[in-house]
């Protein structure tokens, strides 16, 4: 399979605590992107890498929230000190270059965090 | 801000109704639209895209005309079958990286 694998699928966890999602993209994808999508809405751009560069931010990414793309392959997305409003689908999504052209992006079946 | 506005779901039909699915929106110029589809433990996928007024989006047999009178981009089906049963999202292009969504459209399809 050569999609866009997301891990873990389903995280519980507790008020305050940590949690990192990771995203593996098509391997020919130089973009990467991460969008969150809350219950019964669309997905929310929050940011996105081109090759290793975080290129941009949405201000819905607050300072609890972290992503990096140390090697331009895999990209991992950090929240600290969860809080009940973080409880929602994380997806990650990849393209070539020419998504400014196409508007094609390929998204992972996304991670879901439960914050308790 | 740019947004994208779809109608009230969930919508259940039988196989072989015609659908449509309204999506209107509100942007500065004018974006490229699109559709994307969610199926049942998949990711979400484009279905079919116009980038530009009057252009017709065509794929799997929908398809959706860009209309910039009425700012929308309604998807229309004329034959639905039950493997068209998913979750339906319009969206813009908004600047050179990013998307913003509808609420998406659930769609269910009775045998």
């Amino acid at each position: 399979d050569t999609g866009v694998s997301q891990n873990p699928r389903h995280k519980i966890t507790k008020r305050g605590q940590n949690v990192t999602f990771r995203c593996d993209p098509i391997s020919e994808h130089n973009r990467l992107y991460w969008y969150r999508q809350t219950l019964g809405q669309g997905p929310e751009f929050l940011t996105y890498f081109q090759n290793e560069a975080q290129l941009e931010k949405s201000r819905l990414l607050s300072d609890r929230f972290s992503a990096e793309r140390p090697k331009g392959s895999f990209s991992t997305l950090e929240i600290q000190r969860t809080e009940q409003g973080d409880s929602a689908m994380y997806l990650c999504a990849s393209s070539l270059t020419d998504f400014a052209a196409t508007g094609e992006l390929f998204f992972g079946e996304g991670s879901r965090l439960t914050v308790l | 801000g740019d947004s994208v506005t779809q109608m009230e779901g969930p919508v259940t039909l039988s196989e072989e109704a015609f659908l449509t699915i309204n999506c209107t929106y509100t942007a500065t110029g004018y974006p490229s639209l699109f559709w994307y589809v969610q199926y049942p433990g998949e990711g979400l996928q484009l279905l079919l895209k116009a980038t530009k007024a009057d252009d017709k989006g065509s794929n799997k047999g929908f398809e959706a005309t860009y209309r910039k009178e009425t700012t929308s981009f309604h998807l229309e089906k004329g034959s639905v079958q039950v493997s068209d049963s998913a979750v339906y999202f319009c969206a813009l292009k908004q600047g050179a990286q990013k998307l913003v969504f509808g609420q998406g459209t659930r769609l269910t399809i009775n045998p």
